[in-house]
C-alpha cells in the first residue's frame, strides 16, 4: 500500500521539552511538507523540502526544525522555542513539477498537546 | 500578499439540499486551484482546476473555476450526512496557499 504515515497519533509534551514527529512516505515523491492546523483555521506551512538534504522555511518556521536525510523521511522537531505548540500537525508529499501545479497527499496527522 | 478566502465559514443544511461553497483568491503566478475534503484527519483530494469554465465532476460533486473573476465554486447536490466535513480550497503558485475552510454540516 502506498501512502504517508505519521507517528505518533497523539503526543503530549511538557513545557520546555523538544519532541519529534515522524513522517514517512513510500510514494516516491520528491517533495515533502509540514503543516500546522489550528481549530477553525486553514493549513499553515512550517517547512518544506523538494530534495534530499535541502529544505526551506515556510510561513511559521520559528520554533521548529526539520531534516531530510532520506527521500522517504521528513521528521519535524518542535522545540521549546515554539511558544504555542498545541495543534494538529499534518505531513504531506507531492511530485515536483516545473508547472507548479500538483496534488499533495496527506498523512493522518499528529495531535500535539502541551501540558 | 497572496490570499485565499472561503465562504461561508460554516453552513448547516438538511439532507437532500444542494450547497455551493465559494473560494476567491488573490495569488500571484497562479497555477491551479485545488479542493480538498477534511473529515477527522487528513485532507483528501477532490479536484484540481487549471482552466476557466471547464467543470470537473465526480458523482454529486462538481467544481468550476473563473480565472477572470478569481474564484471557484464547489457544488454538492443531493447532500448526504457523509458529506459533513470541512472543505478546503488551496491555490498553487509553486506552493499551496490555503483558505480557512468551510465547515459543512448535513442534518438528517
Amino acid at each position: 500500500d502506498g501512502g504517508i504515515t505519521q507517528s505518533p497519533k497523539y503526543l503530549f509534551r511538557k513545557e520546555g521539552q523538544n519532541v519529534t514527529l515522524s513522517c514517512e512516505q513510500n510514494l516516491n515523491h520528491d517533495a515533502m511538507y509540514w503543516y500546522r492546523q489550528d481549530p477553525g483555521q486553514g493549513l499553515r506551512l512550517i517547512y518544506y523540502s523538494q530534495i534530499v538534504n535541502d529544505f526551506q522555511k515556510g510561513d511559521i518556521a520559528e520554533g521548529y526544525s526539520v531534516s531530510r536525510e532520506k527521500k522517504e523521511s521528513f521528521p519535524l522537531t518542535v522545540t521549546s522555542a515554539q511558544k504555542n505548540p498545541t495543534a494538529f500537525y499534518l505531513c504531506a508529499s507531492s511530485i515536483v513539477s516545473g508547472q507548479g501545479a500538483y496534488e499533495q497527499f496527506f498523512g493522518p496527522g499528529t495531535r500535539l498537546t502541551v501540558l | 500578499e497572496d490570499k485565499v478566502v472561503q465562504s461561508p465559514l460554516s453552513l448547516v443544511v438538511h439532507e437532500g439540499d444542494t450547497v455551493t461553497l465559494n473560494c476567491s483568491y488573490e495569488v500571484t503566478n497562479f497555477r491551479s486551484l485545488l479542493w480538498y475534503k477534511q473529515e477527522k484527519k487528513a485532507p483528501t483530494f477532490l479536484f484540481m482546476l487549471t482552466s476557466s469554465g471547464i467543470e470537473k465532476k465526480s458523482g454529486r460533486l462538481s467544481s468550476i473555476l473563473d480565472k477572470k473573476e478569481l474564484f471557484s465554486i464547489l457544488n454538492i447536490t443531493a447532500t448526504q450526512t457523509g458529506d459533513s466535513a470541512v472543505y478546503l480550497c488551496a491555490v498553487s503558485n509553486y506552493q499551496l496557499i490555503w483558505g480557512a475552510g468551510t465547515k459543512l454540516i448535513i442534518k438528517p
